[in-house]
């Protein structure tokens, strides 16, 4: 049974840029969400994807936008990055049959806005 | 607005003695409370969870204690141990809708020899 990945590990990008970062799912695990952890921080909900349906959403603005895929795996997109979105963005994989004890994180993408 | 709140940003336990963990919150919605420990570079990896139908919950080790009165649990570590050491994080969510966590900030916890 394979567990959460995050693609990149790290990244850095200039304000304004954009950026996609990748999770893959959990096997057997149908629904993903993200977290944002800036540093000294724990983890904010961003938003959450089940069944390819953005099911939940945190106090994040528009330009932080996601896809989950018919397999699962998801993306999250962020444009115009701004300096404060510098932080460690984590994946978070469940099923709905499991519960919350089930959520599994993926190790983060660690995030650096210059 | 903070909704779970851990007030001790560190603590430091020596080897073999209990080491407390607090952890309080705001939003009488919150039904279901979690503790995950995190290593550096990896994600948060889950310990123990309360229902709030519950006052405690035990597991080898580690056991959660829940005062819904007072807004409170704590996650007790006993006998502590050098592994233990990491940031521990309380976690809350409310039963309807996504299966959303609401995270604390943190306790980095050190286990001296």
């Amino acid at each position: 049974e394979t567990g959460v990945t995050q693609s990149p590990t790290h990244l850095i990008k200039t304000r304004g840029q954009q950026v996609t970062l990748r999770c893959s799912s959990q096997s057997g695990h149908n629904t993903v969400s993200w977290y944002q952890q800036a540093l000294g921080q724990g983890p904010q909900f961003i938003f959450q994807y089940y069944r390819e349906e953005e099911n939940g959403r945190g106090n994040f603005p528009p330009r932080f936008s996601g896809l989950q895929f018919p397999n699962y795996s998801s993306e999250l997109n962020v444009n115009a990055l701004e300096l404060d979105d510098s932080a460690l963005y984590l994946c978070a994989s469940s099923s709905q049959s499991q519960g919350l004890d089930g959520y599994t994180f993926g190790s983060g993408t660690r995030l650096t806005v210059v | 607005d903070q909704q779970v709140k851990q007030n001790s940003p560190s603590l430091s336990v020596q080897e073999g003695r209990i080491s407390i963990l607090n952890c309080d919150y705001t939003n009488s919605m919150f039904d279901y409370f979690l503790w995950y420990k995190k290593y550096p570079a990896e994600g948060p990896t889950f310990l123990i969870s309360i229902s709030s139908i519950k006052d405690k919950n035990e597991d080898g080790r580690f056991t959660v204690f829940l005062n819904k009165s007072a807004k409170h649990l704590s996650l007790h570590i006993v006998p502590s141990q050098p592994g233990d050491s990491a940031v521990y994080f309380c976690a809350a969510s409310a039963r309807e809708g996504a299966q959303k966590l609401v995270f604390g900030q943190g306790t980095r916890l050190t286990i001296n020899p």
